[in-house]
């Protein structure tokens, strides 16, 4: 049993370039989610997925798309990367029903230049 | 979802019990308190949950205050391995995952 698996674990990106950080679990939850840690600081939320084909915005979207077509993939597009979004970001994932905790991925760290 | 406070950071003594406190006075009758720890460059791990009542899991226990405005996470034998930094979140437990992360408490487990 995987968990939530995050690829790839670093990168390394040139302004105005573009990726899709990657992120699958086997655990059939349904919410899915992404979040940023700068340093010092605690997790951001970017985007969210309460199912498959439903995502929403959450505490700082800007610069990043998300997509749910399927229950386990969760993918999150940076558009047109800024030094801005330099950052460790995270994947989670959780049952959307039981109120339970919810299981992180162990981060890709991304640095833009 | 109602706001925490915890400690910026504390040490505890490795074999000890070590004693998290976390105040949250606008919690809501629906609102349950999480904790989560976050070792040195890793993703967060889930620890233990509550409403109301106390829980125990195989990590730690959660005291909730009878009036709920604060709780506290017991680890009941501390080692180095636990040094890291703890949050304590309260958010409404209708499957909406969405957690709010503050500064968390820095814990370090001395030997």
């Amino acid at each position: 049993n995987a968990g939530v698996t995050q690829t790839p674990k670093f990168q390394v990106l040139k302004t105005g370039q573009s990726m899709t950080l990657q992120c699958a679990q086997d655990m059939n939850h349904e919410y899915m989610s992404w979040y940023r840690q700068d340093p010092g600081m605690g997790l951001r939320l970017i985007h969210y997925s309460v199912g498959a084909g439903i995502t929403d915005q959450g505490e700082v979207p800007n610069g990043y798309n998300v997509s749910r077509s399927t229950t386990e993939d969760f993918p999150l597009r940076l558009l047109s990367a800024a030094p801005s979004q330099t950052s460790v970001y995270f994947c989670a994932s959780g049952q959307a029903e039981d109120g339970g905790g919810a299981f992180f991925g162990q981060g890709t760290r991304l640095t833009v230049v | 979802d109602a706001k925490t406070t915890q400690p910026t950071s504390m040490d505890c003594a490795e074999g000890r019990a070590a004693n998290l406190p976390c105040n949250h006075s606008t919690i809501s009758g629906n609102e349950y308190v999480y904790w989560y720890r976050q070792i040195h460059s890793q993703g967060p791990q889930y620890i233990i949950h509550g409403l109301k009542n106390n829980e125990t899991n195989e990590m730690a226990s959660l005291i909730i205050t009878e009036d709920r405005k604060s709780s506290t996470l017991i680890l009941p034998h501390a080692t180095l391995r636990d040094t890291a930094v703890y949050y304590c979140i309260v958010r409404v437990g209708d499957g909406n995952n969405r957690l709010a992360f503050g500064k968390g408490n820095q814990v370090v487990v001395i030997p």
